[in-house]
């Protein structure tokens, strides 16, 4: 079965601490999977995803086949970066849905 | 960028009535849309995929009569809650899919607010 799992449903940092928000897949194949992230009273945005291998907002996140999983790394947090943050994968043959993780929210402390 | 709207952004309405959202995508052509329920702090819940043209293909568990949609053209999809009851209650969010070659990717609307009294 495709499923992604958060296992942090909270995370609590202090401003200039790293952060690693974790994500672990079961996915049949190739997947393909984002990070979308939703900041307070705001809509649900594409943060990165992994084929662009880009980094946006300091964020980084790289795809590891062998242990099925696409943490996302930030090395020094800002306080603007807390949110809720959901990791995500594709199934291409399930009609191309969004599956995504429960999700953990940020806490950046000054 | 693409940007999908709801309407309307909150609603209040009594148990037993019937209430209509509105997704639109507003500078681009939407065939796939999708309709998700979030409860607070927790992850989208889909509900249905919405297809231009087609029945509404629906996730297990999602009552088909209860929660009617309709995607009746390129920009808009509408999901009804027919006689809304308390339990019903919740934050509902679409998104329209773009594709983008051999991978697609997904626009979200800002949410709507439902309260059932």
């Amino acid at each position: 079965a495709q499923r992604v799992t958060q296992p942090e449903k909270l995370l609590s940092v202090f401003k200039g601490a790293p952060v690693e928000l974790k994500c672990n897949y079961s996915y049949s194949g190739s997947p393909e999977l984002f990070w979308y992230v939703q900041y307070s009273r705001q809509r649900l945005q594409l943060l990165l995803r992994h084929i662009s291998r880009e980094s946006i907002k300091g964020f980084t996140a790289d795809l590891n086949k062998g242990e099925t999983s696409f943490h996302l790394k930030k090395p020094f947090a800002q306080e603007e970066d807390s949110a809720m943050y959901y990791c995500a994968l594709v199934g291409y043959n399930q009609g191309g849905k969004l599956i995504f993780g429960q999700g953990t929210e940020l806490s950046v402390k000054p | 960028g693409a940007v999908v709207s709801q309407h309307p952004s909150r609603v209040i309405c009594k148990s037993g009535t019937s209430v209509k959202i509105e997704c639109r995508s507003l500078d681009f052509q939407a065939t796939t849309m999708f309709w998700y329920r979030q409860f607070p702090k927790q992850s989208l819940m889909l509900m249905a995929t919405s297809n231009e043209g087609s029945k509404a293909t629906y996730e297990q568990g999602v009552e088909k009569d209860k929660f009617l949609i309709n995607h009746a053209s390129l920009t808009l999809s509408t999901l009804t809650v027919t006689s809304a009851h308390p339990e019903d209650s919740s934050f509902y969010i679409c998104s329209a899919r773009v594709n983008h070659g051999a991978t697609y990717e997904q626009y979200f609307g800002p949410g709507t607010r439902l309260t059932v009294t």
